[in-house]
């Protein structure tokens, strides 16, 4: 089946730390872009960060130098390390797979987990 | 940042009905626009991607248009299960140009 699985919220205080992984199946994930997107409660989505199948990296601004995704390709698995967290960033973080039509376009998300509820709160 | 403005913010229609939904993006996104669905407790799901391709799986009754700055997502005859948030999302800057941005959503709600 083709899934994604994450793993590893919970309730943190603020400037705690969390890591997030995602068990993906059913699909080649070594060649595919990979993007962590969040929602927090009541609202719309937010972009986080991006991987590309080589291993660069982007992230938004507001998590650069906070946040880091990361890969492990043998093990089929997408990782988000949190560090510094704060308030704003409670939300349910998704993981999500990224296609595009060309090299000249960029990622629409036709894959997405079901999501993990990361809480910031003293 | 381009920034995604969905309108209305709620829309209120009968099944059976047509639903038309806009987003509408601060600069040029040629057609690199994505459409989704989102259901109470549900990760969104992909409906349409380059503004009028219907993802695998997507029924008929959704069509995308538009293109530059105005977009459309049209639903030809609401089905109970078609009720839900809808977002869109530009897929024409990426980091790091720019981050992908979302429209806030448009709800769907039964009348």
């Amino acid at each position: 089946e083709v899934q994604l699985v994450e793993s590893g919220g919970g309730l943190v205080q603020p400037g705690g730390s969390l890591r997030l992984s995602c068990a993906a199946s059913g699909f080649t994930f070594n060649i595919n872009d990979m993007h962590w997107v969040r929602q927090g409660t009541g609202k719309g989505l937010e972009w986080v960060a991006a991987i590309g199948s080589i291993g660069d990296t982007y992230y938004l601004d507001s998590v650069q130098g906070r946040f880091t995704i990361s890969r492990e390709n043998a093990e089929n698995s997408l990782y988000l390390q949190m560090n510094n967290l704060r308030d704003g960033d409670t939300a349910v973080y998704y993981c999500a797979k990224g296609r595009r039509d060309s090299a000249a376009y960029g990622h629409y998300f036709d894959l997405w987990g079901r999501g993990i509820l990361v809480t910031v709160s003293s | 940042e381009i920034v995604m403005t969905q309108s209305p913010a709620t829309l209120s229609v009968s099944p059976g009905e047509r639903a038309t939904l806009s987003c509408r993006a601060s600069q040029s996104v040629s057609s690199n626009l994505a459409w989704y669905q989102q259901k109470p407790g549900q990760p969104p799901r992909l409906l349409i991607h380059s503004a009028s391709t219907r993802a695998p799986g997507i029924p008929g009754r959704f069509s995308g248009s538009g293109s530059g700055t105005e977009f459309t997502l049209t639903i030809s005859s609401l089905q109970s299960e078609d009720f839900a948030v809808y977002y869109c999302q530009q897929h024409n800057n990426w980091p790091p140009i720019g981050p992908y941005t979302f429209g806030q959503g448009t709800r769907l709600e039964i009348k």
